[in-house]
C-alpha cells in the first residue's frame, strides 16, 4: 500500500533516555515534515526536509534533531528525553510547495512517546 | 508569518443536524487553504481543499469556500452523521489550526 509509515507506534521510555523514530513514505513526494501533537490535539510544525535538505527548522530544543538520509525517509532523533517531549508525533509528506502555496500533506499514523 | 484561527470545540450536535466550524486565516500571497479531519487513534488526513479564492473544495458532504474578501474558510455539512464524530483541523502551509473536536450522537 502507498503511505506514510512511521515506527514504532508506541514509545514509553524513561527520562534521560535517547530514543528515534523513523518514517518512510513510498508516495514518491519530495517534502517530509515532522510534527509535535501535545495532549490538547494542538498541532505543531518542529522540522521539514526537502529533497533531503532542511528548510524549516522550527523553534525546537536543540536535543531534537531530525535526519534525512534520503527522499523517502526522515528520522527523528531525541536525546535526554523530558516529561515534556510526552507526545504523538506525526510525519508526513507532500510534493513540493509552489511560491507561497502548499501542497496537502499526506499524514502517518503517528507515535506516541510516553516519558516517565 | 500564516496563521490560522478556527472555532474551538467540542462541538456536539445529533445526527442529521446542520454543522459549521469557523476558520480565518492570515498569510501573505495566496495560499491553498485545507480541511484535515483526524478520527480517534489515527493521522491526519486531508478532507478537502481549495487553492484560490472563490474555489468551493467539497468532500463526502462537507464543503468549504475560500473568501479572500474575510479571509475566511468555514467547514459545512448540511446533515452529519454518528460516523462524522472526529477532530477537524483548518491548515494553510504548515500552521494548523487548534482543533474543533465533534461529536455526533445518534
Amino acid at each position: 500500500d502507498t503511505a506514510v509509515s512511521q515506527t514504532p507506534k508506541y514509545l514509553v521510555t524513561q527520562m534521560g533516555n535517547d530514543k528515534s523514530i523513523k518514517c518512510e513514505q513510498n508516495l514518491g513526494h519530495d517534502t517530509m515534515y515532522w510534527y509535535k501533537q501535545d495532549s490538547k490535539k494542538f498541532l505543531k510544525i518542529m522540522f521539514s526536509y526537502n529533497n533531503k535538505e532542511l528548510i524549516i527548522n522550527e523553534t525546537v530544543p536543540n536535543r531534537f534533531s531530525p535526519k534525512s538520509p534520503d527522499k523517502a525517509h526522515l528520522n527523528l532523533h531525541i536525546n535526554s528525553l523530558e516529561l515534556g517531549d510526552s507526545a504523538v508525533y506525526f510525519c508526513a509528506s507532500s510534493l513540493r510547495t509552489s511560491g507561497s502555496s502548499y501542497n496537502e500533506q499526506f499524514f502517518g499514523p503517528g507515535t506516541r512517546l510516553t516519558v516517565l | 508569518g500564516d496563521s490560522v484561527t478556527q472555532m474551538e470545540g467540542p462541538v456536539t450536535l445529533s445526527e442529521e443536524a446542520f454543522l459549521t466550524i469557523n476558520c480565518t486565516y492570515t498569510a501573505t500571497g495566496y495560499p491553498s487553504l485545507f480541511w484535515y479531519v483526524q478520527y480517534p487513534g489515527e493521522g491526519l488526513q486531508l478532507l478537502l481543499k481549495a487553492t484560490k479564492a472563490d474555489d468551493k473544495g467539497s468532500n463526502k458532504g462537507f464543503e468549504a469556500t475560500y473568501r479572500k474578501e474575510t479571509t475566511s474558510f468555514h467547514l459545512e455539512k448540511g446533515s452529519v452523521q454518528v460516523s462524522d464524530s472526529a477532530v477537524y483541523f483548518c491548515a494553510l502551509s504548515t500552521s494548523f489550526g487548534k482543533g474543533t473536536s465533534l461529536l455526533v450522537t445518534p
